[in-house]
């Protein structure tokens, strides 16, 4: 079984700074870890996964996540925030199989003009 | 082309009544869910099924009522709805590990 943790229930970042929203993970066996992010009165959209292979996992709109097994995180990142990032962000990882995923509590990702 | 279509987008309905939300999806994925979130933005997995078939049920009342017609529908009826019924309800699908696609949501408010 696997789960995921978001620590932070908010972010704030200036625009054009780096960022980064953190997502930790206990799994069993080999981790399969995603980011989805939740723009206002949307559903949500897929970022990113890893499942195997390199650590750095570059996904949609510039974002990338570091997976880091001896520190059991998948942390989301980007170069240069810009004012559109800002929305709910979503770690998550399957529970015993691909058809149930749980979600992280969500970070709120807001950028500052 | 919508990939997860729910319907309807918006649901106002009194505490007592039944309803019902229609999910479809045209990506030929063999999983499709439902997950509700609440007013503090958390995402709960309440149904899953897999070519039609029933895989997950986590503890959901029994007022919810899952239907999946073929594989590319999955409908959700509530009986006797109540007050804390009242969330965002959303249907997604899914093929193997390659993530999920979610629907736009349907905002239901119980009064």
């Amino acid at each position: 079984a696997q789960s995921v943790a978001q620590p932070e229930d908010q972010v704030n970042v200036a625009e054009g700074n780096p960022l980064t929203v953190k997502c930790t993970y206990s799994v069993s066996g080999n981790p399969y870890l995603f980011w989805y992010v939740q723009y206002p009165n949307r559903g949500l959209q897929f970022l990113l996964k890893y499942i195997t292979g390199d650590n750095l996992v570059k996904g949609s709109y510039g974002f990338e996540a570091e997976f880091n097994k001896s520190q059991t995180s998948f942390h989301l990142k980007k170069p240069s925030a810009l004012v559109s990032d800002s929305a709910l962000y979503f770690c998550a990882a399957p529970e015993g199989g691909y058809q149930k995923v749980t979600f992280g509590t969500g970070t709120k990702l807001q950028v500052i003009p | 082309d919508t990939a997860v279509s729910q319907t309807p987008k918006y649901l106002v309905t009194q505490m007592g009544n039944d309803k019902s939300i229609k999910c479809e999806q045209n990506l030929g994925h063999d999983t499709m869910y439902w997950y509700k979130q609440d007013s503090k933005k958390f995402l709960k997995i309440m149904f899953s099924y897999n070519n039609k078939e029933l895989i997950i049920n986590e503890t959901v009342p029994n007022r919810f009522s899952p239907k999946s017609p073929d594989k590319a529908h999955l409908n959700l009826h509530i009986n006797s709805l109540e007050l804390g019924d009242s969330a965002v309800y959303f249907c997604a699908s899914s093929l193997q590990f390659y993530g999920y696609t979610f629907g736009s949501g349907t905002r239901l408010t119980v009064v």
